[in-house]
C-alpha cells in the first residue's frame, strides 16, 4: 500500500499570497488531518475531515481553510499568508472509525512565507 | 491548560543501553488514547507504540514498550537496545474521546541522542 503523499514538499511564498497544500491519504482510509508544526507553538491540530465534512477543528483563524475531496484527497488553503505561517505542515490519514486506530503521516509540506 | 507535558527538552543514551523517555497527561475524559511518534530529520512522523486508558495492560511493540501509570496520568515510552538510528525526536500525543474523532494534542517534544 502507498503511503500517505503530500505535495508539494517545498513551497516558498511572500506575505499576502495565497497557497494550497494537498494531501493523498492511504487508499481506503476516509480520515484526513492537518497539523502544524513551528519551533515556537510545536504540532498544533489545524482540522480533521472525514467523509467529505469537516469533523474537527483546532484554534487557528478563518484563514486557514480545508476541504476534502470524494476520493478522500484533501486541500489545505491558506490566505493572505503572513511571515508566522512559515511551518511545516504535516497531514495524517486513517480509517477513521475507531477510537484507537493509527494516524499514519506523510513527510509534510515546508512553507516558508518571506 | 498543557494537556501534555514533557519535561526533557533532550536526552541521551549509548547504544545498546535503555532509555525512559517522559510523558504526562491531564484530561477528564475516562476514555482516551495515547500515542508515540518519533520524527527524523526528515520530518515524517512515524508511529511507534499507542495505549488506550482502558487497556488492562501496557502497550508494546517490538524494543518499544509503553509504561502506563493511570492514576500519575503519566505514559512514559521505554526503548530498549538502543540503536544509533533511534536519534530522532519523540512526541507523546493524547487523543481524548471515543468514535475516531482524530484530533492529537501534542507535547513539546523530547530530543534523544544515541552515542556509540
Amino acid at each position: 500500500k502507498a503511503g500517505v503523499t503530500q505535495t508539494p514538499r517545498y513551497l516558498i511564498k511572500t506575505r499576502g499570497q495565497q497557497v494550497t497544500l494537498s494531501c493523498s491519504p492511504i487508499s481506503g482510509h476516509r480520515s484526513v488531518s492537518w497539523y502544524q508544526q513551528t519551533p515556537g507553538q510545536g504540532l498544533q491540530f489545524l482540522f480533521e475531515y472525514f467523509s467529505e465534512t469537516q469533523r474537527n477543528k483546532g484554534n487557528f483563524p478563518g484563514r486557514f481553510s480545508g476541504r476534502q475531496f470524494s476520493n478522500s484527497r484533501s486541500e489545505m488553503n491558506v490566505s493572505t499568508l503572513e511571515l508566522g505561517d512559515s511551518a511545516l505542515y504535516l497531514c495524517a490519514s486513517s480509517d477513521g472509525t475507531s477510537g484507537g486506530d493509527e494516524q499514519f503521516f506523510g513527510p509534510g509540506t515546508r512553507l516558508t512565507v518571506l | 491548560a498543557q494537556k501534555i507535558t514533557q519535561t526533557q527538552p533532550g536526552m541521551f543514551v549509548q547504544e545498546k543501553e535503555a532509555v525512559t523517555l517522559d510523558c504526562t497527561y491531564d484530561t477528564s475524559d475516562p476514555s482516551y488514547g495515547l500515542f508515540w511518534y518519533k520524527q527524523p530529520s526528515s520530518g515524517e512522523m512515524i508511529f511507534l507504540i499507542y495505549q488506550g486508558s482502558y487497556d488492562q495492560q501496557n502497550a508494546t511493540e517490538g524494543r518499544y514498550s509503553l509504561n502506563f501509570q493511570k492514576a500519575r496520568k503519566s505514559a512514559n515510552l521505554v526503548i530498549s537496545a538502543s540503536q544509533l538510528g533511534d536519534s530522532a525526536m519523540y512526541f507523546c500525543a493524547m487523543r481524548e474521546g471515543s468514535g475516531g474523532y482524530n484530533k492529537l494534542i501534542f507535547g513539546a517534544g523530547t530530543r534523544l541522542a544515541v552515542h556509540p
